[in-house]
Parts: C-alpha cells; sequence; structure tokens
C-alpha cells in the first residue's frame, strides 16, 4: 500500500506561468487536504476536499488558486498566473474520513 | 471560529536538556489532537489522542490531552541534536458536520550540542 504520492518534487515556473500539483492519496482515502508551506513557517491549510466535492475551501486565496478531486485520479492543486510569493511547499494530506491524516513528500514550487 | 496554537513558536536548547511544547484549542465538537514532527520533509506522525490524561510514550517523547484545559503538552527528555525539527499540532474538529483537521503554525525546535 503505496504512501500519499505527490508530484512533481520539484517545480520551477516563470511569472505569469501556471503550476499545476497532483496528489495521488492513499488507497481507500477519499479525503484529501492541501497546505501550504513558507520557508522557516508551520503548515497553513489550503483547502479540504472529498472525491467531487470540495468541503472547504477557507484557507483557498481568492484568485489563481484552484483545487479539485475528481471520481477518478489525482487531486490537483492548480496556480495560475504564479507570482515569486507562491514560492513554498505544497504538502498533500489524504485520510479516510476527514482526520488523521498522512502526509506525501510535498512539492517546492520555485517562482522565478 | 476553530483555532489552534502552539507555544512557543521557537526554542533552543542544548543536548541532554527536557522540553515540554503545548498546544491548545478552540475548536467545534473536538474529536481528537495530533502531534506530528516535521523536518525537511512531510510531517511524520507522532501522537493521537483521544482521552484526557492518558499519557501516551514513544522511546524520549511523551504526550497528555487534557480537554478541560483544552491543550496538550508534548514532553522530549534528554533531549539530542536528531530531535531538532518543527512539531505540529493538530485538532480533529467537525465544523461542517465533517471532519477537519486543523494545524497550529508548529514550534520550532533547535537542539545544539
Amino acid at each position: 500500500n503505496a504512501g500519499v504520492m505527490q508530484n512533481p518534487r520539484h517545480l520551477v515556473r516563470r511569472r505569469g506561468q501556471e503550476a499545476r500539483l497532483r496528489c495521488s492519496p492513499m488507497k481507500g482515502h477519499s479525503h484529501v487536504y492541501w497546505y501550504r508551506q513558507l520557508p522557516e513557517e508551520g503548515l497553513k491549510f489550503m483547502v479540504y476536499l472529498q472525491k467531487e466535492n470540495i468541503i472547504d475551501e477557507s484557507g483557498m486565496p481568492k484568485e489563481r488558486f484552484s483545487a479539485e478531486f475528481p471520481k477518478e485520479g489525482p487531486s490537483i492543486l492548480r496556480i495560475q498566473q504564479v507570482v515569486r510569493g507562491d514560492s513554498a511547499a505544497y504538502f498533500c494530506a489524504s485520510s479516510p474520513r476527514g482526520g488523521g491524516a498522512f502526509f506525501g513528500q510535498g512539492t517546492r514550487l520555485t517562482v522565478v | 471560529e476553530d483555532k489552534v496554537v502552539q507555544s512557543p513558536l521557537s526554542l533552543v536548547v542544548h543536548e541532554g536538556d527536557t522540553v515540554t511544547l503545548n498546544c491548545s484549542y478552540e475548536v467545534t465538537n473536538f474529536r481528537s489532537l495530533l502531534w506530528y514532527k516535521q523536518e525537511k520533509k512531510a510531517p511524520t506522525f507522532l501522537f493521537m489522542l483521544t482521552s484526557s490524561g492518558i499519557e501516551k510514550k514513544s522511546g524520549r517523547l511523551s504526550s497528555i490531552l487534557d480537554k478541560k484545559e483544552l491543550s496538550s503538552i508534548l514532553n522530549i527528555t534528554a533531549t539530542q541534536t536528531g530531535d531538532s525539527a518543527f512539531y505540529l499540532c493538530a485538532v480533529e474538529a467537525r465544523p461542517y458536520n465533517t471532519d477537519k483537521l486543523i494545524f497550529g503554525t508548529g514550534t520550532r525546535l533547535q537542539v545544539f550540542p
């Protein structure tokens, strides 16, 4: 049973490009969280999804950021028109029912 | 608004010292409290606490929950340089009729030889 898989591990984008971060939850897990972590800071909640449903997106910036978790396939965090301030580590965690989450290794996004 | 607060934000100690990290919470429909350790990669799970007053131990680490005080502590005895990390507290709550995990900002622990 593979753990939570995130890809890519590292992503470099120029300002204005789009970034797509993928998260495949553990087998049998139907809930996914996305968190952002800036250097030397703690995790900040972004969005909480169930398959085909956004449960809580209170931590998502109002513009340029979106997330989905389709019935088939990984959860995607999409950042349009990236800016330098989007550079961070993005962690995904999956859960069988919404608690006791298991984390992926993260995607480190660098915007140049 | 649901929140989880950790203190101190940062801690610097020498090897062999004992440290106590605090986590307090105000959430809707508390279900459990979790501690994670994060080094330069993904957080790794340490403890899950659901019952008040029952200590959980793993080697030099231990943790206990106080539901009356809405808080938990994580103790690390005889610290080693390998204990240097972010320690994250998360609370599983049920604010929207579905479970949600709310993280504190973490405590950064640095252990020097």
